[in-house]
């Protein structure tokens, strides 16, 4: 089956500083990826939706300026917080759909952010 | 708006009886529903899903779902628990071109 990855797997950081997360899809072509937010016994919560060559779309209330999303290829998109603050901690889980309509969306292993 | 409502926070089955975690749904089209399934420190993975067609959805792992559209729900079953599916499961509905919206998620818990 398809198969997404994740690196990295854990990140510490301290305040202030950036971090790059990396959303890969191994054994297909991602038309688009999503990236979703996850508190501790909580849903997702869906950041932002990107595509690749274009301009990532954001949910209602997350900070494009805060939340860089990068899709710069079929297989790769990049999340980077940047400026990380301690309430920025949580666990960052991307997804990727193979098509348009109304495919699966297939989902990475997650990667946990502390912020210090 | 789409909304997914999983009523049960927890559900404790004992191992080999039969399971059921439930979900309703509410959207303004045809739904696409699906069943993800996440295991604690990793992502979600795929269990099945109902994009039109028979009813009964089944998927990995023994699970099956059921699509009902008069009562707008879409529970998941399996006929005889394991220990190992013990997780957190999540519902998530989706109209056509639209975004997934996820339940709040059922903690399982089977009981050895």
């Amino acid at each position: 089956g398809a198969v997404v990855s994740q690196h990295p797997s854990r990140v510490i950081c301290k305040s202030g500083t950036s971090v790059k997360i990396e959303c890969r899809s191994l054994d297909f072509q991602a038309t688009t990826m999503f990236w979703y937010r996850q508190f501790p016994k909580q849903s997702l919560m869906l950041m932002a939706t990107s595509n690749e060559g274009s301009k990532a779309t954001y949910e209602q209330g997350v900070e494009k300026d805060k939340f860089l999303i990068n899709h710069a290829s079929l297989t790769l998109s990049t999340l980077t917080v940047t400026s990380a603050h301690p309430e920025d901690s949580s666990f960052y889980i991307c997804s990727a759909r193979q098509g348009r309509g109304t495919d699966t969306q297939y989902f990475g292993p997650g990667t946990r952010l502390t912020v210090l | 708006a789409q909304s997914v409502a999983q009523p049960e926070d927890q559900v404790n089955v004992a191992e080999g009886n039969p399971l059921t975690v439930k979900c309703t749904y509410s959207v303004s089209g045809n739904p696409y529903l699906f069943w993800y399934v996440q295991y604690p420190n990793r992502g979600l993975q795929f269990l099945l899903k109902y994009i039109t067609g028979d009813n009964l959805v089944k998927g990995s792992y023994g699970f099956e779902a059921e699509f009902n559209k008069s009562q707008t729900s879409f529970h998941l079953k399996k006929p005889s628990a394991l220990v190992s599916d013990s997780a957190l499961y999540f519902c998530a509905v989706r109209d056509y071109g639209q975004n997934f919206v996820f339940g709040p998620g059922t903690r399982l818990s089977v009981l050895p």
